[in-house]
């Protein structure tokens, strides 16, 4: 089964900062990988989803890159805000399990003013 | 076009008695999706609906979880009877065939006294 992780679980930043949040994956072979942002209390939005043939996405000041090969992908926001503090969680899905989504469990960013 | 919809938003009810979620996947979606939520956690699939066909069940827990999607449109999360356990998010999410990106309903949050 698809394992995902992502490093740290917590992450407190000032304003302003570029910063970088981490996920591994264990099957390669995914089929894509999608960012999600939870706020407390609500649904995931979606953020970003990569194709496997992608090597990353952009959506204004987020970019999410996918290496294959190393098992990983990154969250690059820019210039963070107070309001992109949320939970940001991974997930890969994989042809072979019916393109159901496998999670990581997430990690908590906060942004100070 | 609207989101995906789920009722109840939160439940309240004592152990041992039933629980029912109801979902309504954005329009013209093929794919939908029941996920288990625990605190701290990503979500974890419980079952996929190809149309009205559940084409993965393998980690619902059916000796007391029971799911339908009539007309392949709504679908409906049955609990009978509830544990202690069972205290989650119930996330819905819906995707225009299997393989594409899923977008997630706000979620039921259901505590079992």
């Amino acid at each position: 089964k698809q394992e995902v992780t992502q490093i740290p679980a917590a992450l407190s930043v000032p304003e302003g900062e570029n910063l970088v949040l981490n996920c591994s994956f264990t099957d390669s072979a995914i089929y894509n990988l999608q960012w999600f942002r939870q706020d407390p209390g609500k649904g995931l939005t979606s953020l970003l989803l990569i194709q496997s043939s992608q090597r990353e996405q952009t959506s204004g000041r987020l970019n999410a890159s996918l290496d294959k090969s190393s098992g990983r992908s990154t969250l690059y926001i820019a210039a963070s805000q107070p309001g992109d503090s949320a939970t940001y969680l991974c997930a890969a899905s994989n042809s072979n399990s019916g393109y159901a989504l496998n999670f990581g469990k997430g990690t908590s960013l906060l942004v100070t003013p | 076009e609207a989101g995906v919809v789920q009722s109840p938003r939160y439940k309240i009810i004592e152990k041992k008695q039933p629980v029912a979620f109801w979902c309504n996947p954005i329009s013209g979606h093929n794919t939908l999706y029941w996920y288990l939520q625990n605190l701290g956690q990503g979500p974890e699939l419980l079952i996929r609906y190809e149309n009205e066909e559940a084409v993965d069940d393998s980690q619902l827990p059916k000796d007391r979880f029971s799911a339908e999607r009539l007309k392949g449109v709504d679908s409906t999360l049955k609990i009978q009877p509830a544990e202690l356990g069972d205290s989650a998010v119930y996330l819905c999410a819906s995707s225009l065939t299997g393989a594409r990106e899923q977008f997630f309903g706000p979620g039921t949050r259901l505590t079992v006294l």
